[in-house]
């Protein structure tokens, strides 16, 4: 079992949908969590940090759920340029410090005029 | 404006040849990591720094060495590049931020290709 699972889509929506993502994660003692976002043959870039209570910037919405180690990213009103591959990230408790992060696989989105 | 530098963005190069990837940053991140990235495949740790003298190799094992002799430069070199060595490499560098969570910062990454 990956540490950190996605379902990888793709994801085809039309312009101005709401998708939402998920994602789980292994290891109960994961205590940061991310979303980052990678653009063909382009480097991540962060896109959020996951908070406990969830928190929102803008049109995307990021929770966690401790209890079923579930982490989720709502998007609405999709964009053109929102058309990329959605990273799901959480530290390694193993490596101490949050010095280490677990990355998914990812989950590709496409958004469709 | 990047903060975090790769050289060269593309390179392709010869059975055998010793490379060396560079990485600088200008952040005064202490903790520094190379990643290895197959297109539409995940990343892959192959090598990460916590500080100067502190290298450790990563979850995929690569026939790559990495050094840390100063804060801004964590170079990764490969001795004798073969054909499997072609892929995408990133490196990035990350903080702990004062509101509890801390991000990486990758640079444009190297794509090389070994023929």
């Amino acid at each position: 079992r990956k540490e950190v699972e996605q379902d990888p889509g793709p994801f085809n929506v039309p312009e101005g949908a709401t998708v939402a993502f998920n994602c789980t994660y292994s290891n109960s003692a994961s205590q940061s969590f991310f979303w980052y976002r990678q653009d063909c043959r382009k480097e991540p870039k962060l896109l959020m940090s996951v908070y406990s209570s969830g928190n929102e910037d803008g049109r995307f919405t990021a929770q966690l759920n401790r209890a079923s180690q579930y982490i989720s990213l709502l998007i609405r009103d999709s964009k053109l340029s929102d058309s990329a591959t959605y990273l799901c990230v959480v530290n390694d408790p193993e490596a101490g410090n949050n010095r280490k992060l677990i990355w998914g696989l990812g989950t590709s989105l496409a958004v469709n005029p | 404006e990047a903060d975090i530098y790769q050289t060269p963005r593309y390179l392709v190069i010869g059975t055998g040849k010793k490379i060396t990837l560079e990485c600088s940053q200008t952040m005064g991140h202490d903790k520094m990591y190379w990643y290895q990235q197959d297109p539409g495949m995940e990343l892959h740790l192959i090598h990460y720094s916590y500080g100067v003298n502190s290298t450790e190799k990563g979850d995929l094992s690569s026939e790559s060495t990495v050094s840390r002799i100063r804060t801004e430069h964590f170079p990764l070199t490969l001795e004798s590049a073969r054909p499997s060595h072609t892929s995408q490499y990133l490196c990035a560098s990350s903080e702990w931020r004062s509101e509890g969570s801390y991000g990486y910062t990758f640079g444009s990454g190297t794509r090389l290709t070994v023929v």
